[in-house]
């Protein structure tokens, strides 16, 4: 089962910074916190991932509370082709255990 | 190259019939997985391979044969497949034998229609 709550929808107008968030209050010690993105009808895409200190990289930004039972996605400046489902993956990484999505946020962007 | 790429893009088959999805990744990496997505659902993971063994098998019906003949081809066997079978089916390949960080990289997916 998923380890990540997330709201099912989310609006957000054009050029305006996105902020998606996710709670995870079981994550163990070893998790990273891993975002990926579906735009219709693609594979996911991966945006960013995190351990403890918050992280920015030329998609998106994110923040983990102090004590890593929340953590939010930034997209700083949302365009209409970030419309898509964004998923919240608790995961230890690297080749083991595969991904568990949940159910996503499906963020649309508003013109 | 970071790229995995997915073939058919489409695939229509019959209940008896015998068909294979094919992937392919030459990205160097070591682990390659392979997930069905139902329409409006999230991705769900089937088989994940590591340094070309099956590692994990998520309790996928026998119809669903992985295989996994060298470190950049990963295929997926059908075989008598049922219309609920019909799905996106998604490749991925990651690094692999260490935790921490590594993304995965997804294909496009074949759309799967069982007739």
């Amino acid at each position: 089962d998923a380890k990540t709550t997330q709201p099912p929808s989310m609006d957000c107008a054009e050029g305006r910074a996105a902020n998606l968030p996710c709670n995870h209050s079981t994550i163990s010690g070893n998790e990273y916190v891993y975002w990926y993105r579906q735009i219709h009808s693609q594979g996911p895409q991966y945006i960013i991932h995190g351990l403890k200190n918050n992280e920015t990289n030329e998609m998106a930004s994110l923040i983990i509370t102090e004590d890593r039972k929340s953590s939010t996605l930034i997209l700083p400046h949302a365009t209409l082709r970030d419309t898509a489902v964004y998923y919240c993956i608790v995961s230890l990484g690297g080749g083991a255990d595969g991904l568990t999505f949940g159910k996503g946020t499906h963020l649309i962007i508003q013109p | 190259d970071t790229e995995v790429t997915q073939t058919p893009k489409h695939l229509v088959m019959g209940m008896t019939n015998k068909k294979s999805l094919k992937c392919e990744q030459h990205m160097g990496h070591r682990a390659m997985y392979w997930y069905k997505q139902k329409a409006k659902k999230p991705p769900e993971l089937m088989f994940v391979y590591s340094y070309e063994k099956l590692s994990i098998n998520e309790s996928v019906p026998s119809r669903f044969s992985p295989e996994c003949p060298n470190s950049s081809l990963l295929n997926l066997h059908l075989h008598a497949l049922q219309p609920e079978d019909s799905a996106l089916y998604l490749c991925a390949s990651s690094q692999a034998g260490w935790t921490g960080g590594p993304e995965a990289f997804f294909g496009q997916g074949t759309r799967l229609t069982v007739v």
